[in-house]
C-alpha cells in the first residue's frame, strides 16, 4: 500500500524551530519529487516547498523562503521540513505529498499523508 | 505569489453539469508548462487528486471529472453531479522557479 506518514508537529512559541518528517512506503521513493503543502485552520491549501527526486532542484513559497528548508533521505525513504523562525501565521496542518511525475515534478500530487499539526503561539 | 482565483461557491442539482473556473497569469496557468491540477477535499480529509496535466485523470477517478485550459485560465467540469461530489475543490499550477501555487478553493454544493 502506498502511504505517507507525517510526524513532528507540535505546539511552539514564535521564533522557535521545528522539524517535520514524512515516512514513505509502498512506492520507489527516489523516483519521484516530493512536496509539503499546508492548510491553516478553516483556510485553503498553500504549497510550501518541493524537492526533485535527486534534490537537485528545490523550491519554496515566498512566505517561507529563508526560514524553511526541505530535504530528503532516499536511503531512508524520508522527507523532511526544517522550520526556523516560526511565526503565528505558520500555524497549519502540514501535508507531505508525492508528485505524480516520474523523475521531474509535474506538480500533480497523487498521494497525500494525513498531515501533522503545527501550532505557533505565545 | 498570489493564489489562483476561483469562485467561492458553485452549486447544481443532481445530474447537472457544473464548471469551476481557475484564473491565473502567464507565469503559471498560461505558461508553456501544462502542469495544472485539480483536487477534491471533503471535510476533515486530505485532498484527492482528480485531474493532472490539465486534463488527465489518475487511475480510479470518475470520467465525470474533466479539465481544460485556455490562456491564463483553467476549468474543471463535473458532469452528472452526484451527492458525493459535494466538497471543496482546488486548482493548482506550476508557477515557475520550481514553485507551485494553489487556487482559493471552491465549495461545491449539490442542491
Amino acid at each position: 500500500e502506498v502511504q505517507l506518514v507525517e510526524s513532528g508537529g507540535d505546539f511552539v512559541q514564535p521564533g522557535r524551530s521545528l522539524r517535520l518528517s514524512c515516512a514513505a512506503s509502498g512506492f520507489t521513493f527516489d523516483d519521484y519529487a516530493m512536496h509539503w503543502v499546508r492548510q491553516a485552520p478553516g483556510k485553503g491549501l498553500e504549497w510550501v516547498s518541493g524537492v526533485r527526486w535527486d534534490s537537485v532542484t528545490i523550491g519554496y513559497a515566498d512566505s517561507v523562503k529563508g526560514r524553511f528548508t526541505i530535504s530528503r533521505d532516499n536511503a531512508k525513504n524520508s522527507l523532511f521540513l526544517q522550520m526556523n523562525s516560526l511565526r503565528i501565521d505558520d500555524t497549519a496542518l502540514y501535508y507531505c505529498a508525492k508528485d505524480i511525475g516520474y523523475g521531474d515534478p509535474h506538480y500533480g500530487l497523487d498521494v497525500w499523508g494525513q498531515g501533522t499539526t503545527v501550532t505557533v503561539s505565545s | 505569489q498570489s493564489a489562483l482565483t476561483q469562485p467561492a461557491s458553485v452549486s447544481g442539482s443532481p445530474g447537472q453539469s457544473i464548471t469551476i473556473s481557475c484564473t491565473g497569469t502567464s507565469s503559471d496557468i498560461g505558461s508553456r508548462y501544462n502542469y495544472v491540477s485539480w483536487y477534491q477535499q471533503h471535510p476533515g480529509k486530505a485532498p484527492k487528486l482528480i485531474i493532472y496535466g490539465v486534463s488527465s485523470r489518475p487511475s480510479g477517478v470518475s470520467n465525470r471529472f474533466s479539465g481544460s485550459k485556455s490562456g491564463n485560465a483553467a476549468s474543471l467540469i463535473i458532469s452528472g453531479l452526484q451527492a458525493e461530489d459535494e466538497a471543496e475543490y482546488y486548482c493548482s499550477s506550476y508557477s515557475g522557479r520550481n514553485t507551485g501555487i494553489f487556487g482559493t478553493g471552491t465549495k461545491v454544493t449539490v442542491l
